[in-house]
């Protein structure tokens, strides 16, 4: 079974530049989510997704963040515009939504980036 | 509000065991996990417990929780170097969808 796939791997802008980090999720996966880990923390969430409708944004700072889900299938993340604090890498996981309360996320690889 | 914390390094030789701490402070805490992230790689789900557990065992995993003290701790016995990685625990809240909040990790350190 195919794992979460992220592109890309690694991203270095400069400030007020746009970046856009994509996501495919395991297949048959309905819920997808979007986290941010700054170095030396967890991650925390940024947007979660079940099919294409978003559950849960609180925690997107939506004067710069967008994410979409359009098929209910890849995602896309976007800043614009980039602050130096956005440095990170940016998680995407996937779960199924059915299973019981227990949703296992399963995470990719990430994008690292670097906003200088 | 929902904090969770780790200490932040842990040292041993290998072959020791080694416990990781964690305490969180939301009481309708459904479950409780472990994820373990590698270098360069994403998380990778260790282990879980219920709420409603106070231990599991899994091969060399063992979890232990303490709900009234809000602990919970990972235990890794015969510890090896392929162990060295950095630990997340994690909770999800009752009605949150399934969101988890993470610590911010602890460093295993595992020498030869």
């Amino acid at each position: 079974e195919a794992g979460v796939a992220q592109s890309p791997r690694y991203k270095i802008i400069e400030k007020r530049q746009s970046v856009a980090f994509w996501c495919n999720p395991i297949s048959g996966h309905a819920t997808l989510y979007w986290y941010q880990q700054i170095l030396g923390q967890g991650p925390k969430l940024l947007i979660q997704f079940q099919n294409n409708g978003v559950v849960d944004d609180s925690q997107l700072p939506k004067d710069r963040f967008s994410a979409e889900r359009l098929k209910g299938v890849d995602s896309t993340l976007k800043i614009q515009p980039a602050k130096l604090e956005d440095s990170a890498v940016y998680l995407c996981a996937s779960s199924l939504i059915a299973g019981g309360p227990l949703r296992e996320q399963f995470f990719g690889p990430g994008t690292r980036l670097t906003v200088l | 509000g929902e904090d969770v914390e780790q200490s932040l390094f842990l040292s041993v030789r290998e072959g020791d065991s080694s416990v990781i701490n964690c305490t969180y402070t939301d009481s309708s805490s459904t479950y409780l996990y472990w994820y373990k992230q590698e270098p360069g790689a994403g998380l990778q789900l260790l282990t879980y417990i219920f709420s409603n557990m106070d231990m599991k065992q899994d091969q060399r995993l063992t979890v232990l929780l303490n709900k009234k003290d809000k602990h919970l701790s990972l235990r890794i016995a015969d510890t090896q170097t392929g162990d060295s990685a950095i630990y997340f625990c994690a909770e999800s809240i009752e009605g949150s969808q399934g969101n988890l909040i993470f610590g911010k990790g602890t460093k295993l350190s595992v020498k030869p």
